[in-house]
């Protein structure tokens, strides 16, 4: 197992539902992400917590909402999504913020959640 | 941001043979570099970082390569077998970390 675990591993969702992603990291990191992954196009950062803040927020629609109740447990909340929005949902983590030049922490992603609005 | 190219799609090689992945970048050069690997259904795992002053790293049969001149990153498999089947993302420093969209690698037996 990768240290990062996503659930649930699938999700069926009508525009109208509403439905959480829940991800939970045991590697003691102090940093955690949710990516989008779309057939054929590269991982797309939508949100980034660092020690429980967020820090980065990547003109994500409000449709989307996150929340890191501590440093181990990140969530995506989801409401009235289009079909455009179906993808896999990946949740990630690393020792310290990555992508910032002083740090070069590896991701440690989970197996992600495959999402489809219907 | 930098707009980070990985080679085609899909690459499809005999057991044995060296596959060579090539990750190009357009603007600034990044303090790291990083790949992956991504099997079906599965998240990325992390196999290997390059920094700017290094020119390469090695890690059992795989190498990575790092051109700041030329703006490339060149990760190798050298004597491939089937198990290396999957998808290989680079990602680098981009103020955030910033992914290619990945070369498909598959090892024919």
């Amino acid at each position: 197992e990768t240290g990062v675990t996503q659930t649930p591993r699938h999700l069926v969702m009508g525009m109208t539902n509403k439905k959480s992603l829940k991800c939970e990291q045991h590697l003691g990191h102090n940093a955690m992400y949710w990516y989008k992954q779309s057939a054929k196009k590269p991982l797309e950062l939508m949100f980034v917590y660092s020690l429980e803040e967020r820090v980065e927020n990547n003109s994500v629609p409000s449709r989307f909402s996150p929340e890191c109740p501590n440093s181990s447990h990140l969530f995506l909340h989801l409401h009235t999504l289009q079909p455009e929005d179906s993808a896999l949902y990946l949740c990630a983590s690393s020792q310290e913020l990555t992508g910032l030049s002083s740090y070069n922490s590896p991701l440690h992603f989970g197996n992600g959640t495959r999402l489809t609005v219907t | 941001s930098q707009k980070i190219e990985q080679n085609s799609e899909a690459l499809n090689i005999q057991e044995g043979k060296t596959a060579t992945l090539t990750c190009n970048y357009t603007n600034y050069s990044p303090a790291y570099l990083q790949w992956y690997r991504q099997d079906p259904g599965r998240g990325p795992v992390f196999l290997l970082l390059i920094r700017e002053n290094e020119k390469e790293k090695r890690k059992e049969r795989l190498k990575v390569t790092f051109d700041t001149t030329l703006k490339q990153s060149l990760f190798h498999i050298t004597a491939s077998q089937p198990a290396d089947s999957a998808t290989y993302l680079c990602a680098l420093d981009d103020y955030k970390l910033s992914f290619g969209a990945g070369t498909t690698v598959t090892v024919r037996a």
